[in-house]
């Protein structure tokens, strides 16, 4: 079982929509998530980070962590063309104090949004 | 406040030889992070460094090592480049080294090819 599970995609969502991304975790001792964005060519860019259960906004994003089922996802309102991109689930479990420099990423979700 | 820095962005090595990539983190950020990443095995926690000394490590073999300067700049070697190297190395900052609440930063990382 893979650390870290990222809905396989491709999504391809129209502009507008509502675009659902979806983590498992293994690590019942994760503590941070994050979720960043890469364009093809480019490096990572968070968006979001949230540690407590329960919701937290942004703009259009919306994280939601889980931590019972493990379980985090980012939904994205009013998809438009520019948010198409790779979006990388990443945990970092904290124990000891020693591991929250270490993130552990899923494999990506391929977003497109379509005109 | 500028962002992570790398240099170079762009590598190309012969196998046998080595490389050493440097990473700048963002003003008042004192731990480094370095990361893998390729079309096959996605993003890779390498190492990380605070206090210029290594805080937890990856999965990698000994050729792969780093060190931190005591202004938080750091830089990663690879020595023995085989094929399997040829990736994008990621360089990521944040301000301290423990908590949880603790973003990471990713800068635009370096190419690097091995021939």
């Amino acid at each position: 079982q893979k650390e870290v599970e990222q809905n396989s995609g491709p999504l391809s969502v129209p502009e507008g929509a509502i675009a659902s991304l979806n983590c498992t975790y293994s690590d019942r001792g994760s503590q941070s998530f994050f979720w960043y964005r890469q364009y093809s060519g480019k490096s990572p860019e968070l968006i979001m980070f949230i540690y407590s259960n329960g919701d937290k906004e942004d703009g259009r994003f919306t994280a939601q962590l889980n931590k019972a089922s493990q379980y985090v996802s980012l939904l994205i309102r009013d998809s438009q063309p520019s948010d198409s991109a790779t979006y990388l689930c990443a945990v970092s479990s904290g124990a000891g104090g020693t591991s929250y420099g270490k993130l552990t990423f899923g494999q990506g979700t391929i977003l497109t949004v379509h005109p | 406040k500028a962002g992570v820095t790398q240099t170079p962005r762009y590598l190309i090595k012969t196998r046998g030889q080595q490389v050493t990539l440097s990473c700048s983190p963002i003003s008042g950020h004192r731990s480094v992070s370095w990361y893998q990443q390729t079309p096959g095995q996605g993003l890779q926690f390498l190492f990380e460094y605070f206090s210029e000394t290594q805080r937890n490590k990856g999965n990698f073999p000994g050729r792969f090592s780093g060190r931190q300067f005591s202004n938080s700049r750091s830089e990663m070697n690879v020595s023995t480049l085989e094929l399997g190297d040829s990736a994008l190395y990621l360089c990521a900052s944040r301000q301290y080294w423990g908590g949880p609440v603790n973003e990471q930063f990713f800068g635009p990382g370096t190419r690097l090819t091995v021939l």
